[in-house]
Parts: structure tokens; sequence; C-alpha cells
């Protein structure tokens, strides 16, 4: 079974610029969630997608961040503009619904914006 | 305001020894706690998992603990191998939804 994938693995961009993450969860999940590390700190909440439904969008930054699920399989996060504080590592996870709570984890996506 | 603190950044163990990292926690209505382990460029992988019902889970050589009075969990490893060396990460879920609320990780290192 292919894990979380996530592209591209790492995207420099400038100032202004806006970039598009994407996520492919694993087969048959109808969780996902988006997450994001900034250096020196601890992993952070984004959102979550029931399928193609924001159940939970409470760690979302700012209005500079769009999120979409189309059909309910991968998803995609924008960053428009980008700032110099959206740096770091943006992880997808994703899991079954139903009785556990595990998130299994795709390898990331380093942004740097210079 | 960090609500899982994992107040040891690092860790030294011997191989053969026991692990244990600490993980304390603010918020009474998290509901579950989670441990994950990460190597350097890749994404946090799933260990152990424990309910706020339970007191340990175990999964071969690791052990979660959960004091839920002293708010406390700690990851037990044994026989530490040096393929265990990592960042290990806490993570709990609250009762009202999914987000995982992780701590800072602490590094492990297993020496031979």
């Amino acid at each position: 079974e292919a894990g979380v994938t996530q592209f591209p693995s790492h995207s420099v961009i400038e100032k202004g610029q806006t970039v598009t993450l994407r996520c492919d969860p694993i087969s048959g999940h109808d969780n996902l969630y988006w997450y994001r590390r900034v250096m020196g700190k601890e992993i952070k909440f984004l959102l979550h997608f029931v399928k193609e439904s924001k159940q939970d969008e409470s760690g979302m930054p700012n209005n500079r961040f769009l999120a979409e699920r189309t059909g309910g399989t991968y998803s995609t996060l924008k960053v428009q503009p980008a700032e110099l504080e959206d740096s770091g590592v943006y992880f997808c996870a994703s899991s079954h619904v139903g009785w556990s709570y595990e998130q299994y984890f795709g390898p990331g996506t380093r942004l740097t914006v210079t | 305001d960090q609500q899982v603190k994992q107040n040891s950044p690092s860790l030294s163990v011997q191989e053969g020894r026991i692990s244990i990292l600490n993980c304390d926690y603010t918020n009474s209505m998290f509901d579950y706690f989670l441990w994950y382990k990460k190597y350097p460029a890749e994404g946090p992988t799933f260990l152990i998992s424990i309910s706020s019902i339970k007191d340990k889970n175990e999964d071969g050589r690791f052990t979660v603990f959960l004091n839920k009075s002293a708010k406390h969990l700690s990851l037990h490893i044994v026989p530490s191998q040096p393929g265990d060396s990592a960042v290990y990460f806490c993570a709990a879920k609250g009762n009202s939804g999914y987000a995982l609320n992780f701590g800072k990780g602490t590094s492990l290192l297993v020496t031979p």
C-alpha cells in the first residue's frame, strides 16, 4: 500500500509569489490533514478534510492560505502571496474514518520564502 | 500557548538499556495520545498510542504509560537499539475533533 505522498519535496520562492503544495493521501482514507512546522517550533495543525468537506480549519493562519480537496481525493494548499514567515515544512497526513485516530504522515514539503 | 510539552530536547542511551521519553500536557480535554518517530527528511511515523481510559499500552519493545492525574505520559523503549535513534514526538487529540497537538520533540541517540 502506497503511503502519503507530497509534491514538491522542496520549493524556494520569493516573497509575494504564489506556491501550491499537493498531497495524495493513502487510498481509501477519507480524512486528510495539513500541518506545518516552522523552524524551532512544534508541528502545528492547519486543517482537516473529511472527503471534500473542510471539517476543521481552525489552524489556518490567515486568508493567504487556501486549501482544497476537490473530489475527495488529493488536496492542494495554496499560499498567495507568500511571506517570509510562511517558511517551514508542510506535512500532509491521512487517516481512516472510524475507530482509530492514528494519522499517517507524508514526507513533507519544505517551503523557503526569500 | 503550547499544550503538549517535551521538556528534554535530547536523550542519549546505551544500546540494550531502557530509553524513557517524557511528555506533559495541560489540557484535561485530551482523550487520545500518540507517539511518533521521525527521521531527518521524512515525515513522522506513527509508533504507539493510548486512549485516556487506559494507563498502559504495550507493543513489542515500546510501552506507553499515561498518568492522567499528573497529566503526564511516557514512552519506554526496551531494549534500545541504534536504529531507534530519531526524534520522538508526543501528540494529543482533543475530544472535539481530530487535530493533533504536538510537542517539540526529543532527539534520542542510542549508542553502541
